[in-house]
């Protein structure tokens, strides 16, 4: 069975100050890993995602995530959060080539920008 | 394309009733997914179907529950006789067609709440 824990329920943090939201998984077989913002309001958007090769992978609006297979870890950072940002982080895995597609996500972790 | 929509957006309900919700996915989408969301906790899967078949259905989906998608194109998810623990965040993604195929793209939910 797949899991995925989200380390961190709120993270405040004042504008452009550096962020990590935490994400650990736990899978028997090959991931795909994802990480999906939901904006106050809006439904969930992907924000980036892990098929394979390069393990560090980047959004268009500055958020980047390393895959860690050592550590099972998908941590998302951002060297520099906008009140913009203010959003619900979710985690999610998928089973690798064949699944059905389904995704398991995080408990979600809510990143909190102060001006 | 618009998007994925749901309908209706938000659905009041007493104990013992039933309730049918309605998702129209990205016309070219062949992938179709039913989630829920509880307050405070990430999506959770419910059911998949790809075109009009149904190829898996969560432990989460008791007899109560029924999803159909006769034509391949929307899809209806029914509760029957609702308890309060019914009570959440309905959350429809569609994926597939020519876009890219690890993406879920998600509806802005239907809300019930169940008195």
């Amino acid at each position: 069975a797949q899991s995925v824990t989200q380390l961190d329920s709120q993270v405040p943090v004042f504008e452009e100050a550096p962020v990590e939201l935490r994400c650990n998984y736990s899978s028997s077989v090959s991931v795909y890993l994802f990480w999906y913002v939901q904006y106050p309001n809006q439904g969930l958007q992907l924000l980036l995602k892990y098929l394979s090769g390069s393990t560090l992978v980047k959004s268009i609006n500055g958020f980047e995530a390393e895959f860690n297979k050592s550590q099972t870890s998908f941590h998302l950072r951002k060297p520099s959060v906008h009140i913009s940002d203010t959003a619900e982080y979710f985690c999610a895995v998928r089973g690798g080539f064949g699944n059905t597609g389904k995704l398991i996500f995080g408990q979600g972790t809510t990143l909190q920008v102060k001006p | 394309d618009t998007g994925v929509s749901q309908d209706p957006r938000h659905k009041i309900t007493k104990r013992g009733q039933n309730v049918t919700f309605r998702c129209d996915p990205i016309s070219e989408h062949n992938r179709l997914y039913w989630y829920r969301q509880t307050l405070g906790q990430g999506p959770e899967f419910l059911t998949y179907f790809q075109n009009e078949a149904q190829l898996e259905k969560s432990r989460l989906l008791s007899n109560r529950f029924s999803a159909e998608r006769p034509k391949g194109s929307f899809s209806t998810l029914e509760i029957q006789r609702t308890e309060q623990g019914d009570s959440a965040m309905y959350l429809c993604a569609s994926s597939g067609g020519t876009g890219d195929p690890y993406e879920q793209y998600f509806g802005p939910g239907t809300r019930l709440t169940v008195t």
